[in-house]
């Protein structure tokens, strides 16, 4: 199976833009999250999307949103982009039985994201 | 508030030997736990879960020993390898938060040929 793939991999935006961040979970895979790692605060949970639903929320201000595809295709967005907002950002899928489950997430390479 | 630690960011270990890393955390309202390690440029690359329920599971060379009564987790890798030089996180799962994963902040394991 092909893992999960996330695109660009990079990208260099100026602050006050916006930017589209896009994944593709593995085939079966409907659960889609979303992280941030930074040097100073670690891997932060974003988002969770299930079956086209956001499930679960972190805490980020409402720049950062993101939506699910009925394919379980992700993309996140994140609008007025700050210099704080550089960081690498990280989709996991997992697979998830009866809507139970599924805690085991299975990361893609990541989009490093620099804001000039 | 930091709910998951892992206190120390470096370990060097002799090619097979034993790797103990070690992660700490305060919430208990943690029901499972997993370890993933990390090599530069690519994503996390899951290794081993745990269940609280559960105080030990194997996979291989890799063992997970959970201790709820301390709040600690470990990884054991036997025998450890060169390949297994990477970032290690441990992440932990809050009940009820669907599959909402809480990292500590890593440990670059090094192990020397």
């Amino acid at each position: 199976k092909a893992g999960v793939t996330q695109t660009p991999r990079y990208l260099i935006k100026t602050r006050g833009q916006q930017v589209t961040l896009s994944c593709s979970p593995i085939s079966g895979h409907r659960s889609v999250s979303w992280y941030q790692q930074t040097p100073g605060q670690g891997l932060q949970f974003l988002f969770e999307y299930f079956s086209e639903t956001q499930r679960n929320k972190g805490n980020f201000p409402g720049r950062f949103s993101g939506r699910q595809f009925s394919n379980s295709r992700s993309e996140m967005n994140v609008s007025t982009l700050e210099l704080g907002d550089s960081a690498l950002y990280l989709c996991a899928s997992s697979f998830v039985a009866f809507g139970q489950g599924g805690y085991e997430q299975y990361f893609g390479p990541g989009t490093r994201l620099t804001v000039t | 508030d930091q709910q998951v630690k892992q206190n120390s960011p470096s370990l060097s270990v002799q090619e097979g030997r034993i790797s103990i890393l070690n992660c700490d955390y305060t919430n208990s309202m943690f029901d499972y736990f997993l370890w993933y390690k990390k090599y530069p440029a690519e994503g996390p690359t899951f290794l081993i879960s745990i269940s609280s329920i559960k105080d030990k599971n194997e996979d291989g060379r890799f063992t997970v020993f959970l201790n709820k009564s301390a709040k600690h987790l470990s990884l054991h890798i036997v025998p450890s390898q060169p390949g297994d030089s990477a970032v290690y996180f441990c992440a932990a799962r809050v009940s009820g938060s669907a599959r909402q994963l809480t990292f500590g902040s890593g440990t670059q394991l090094t192990v020397l040929p």
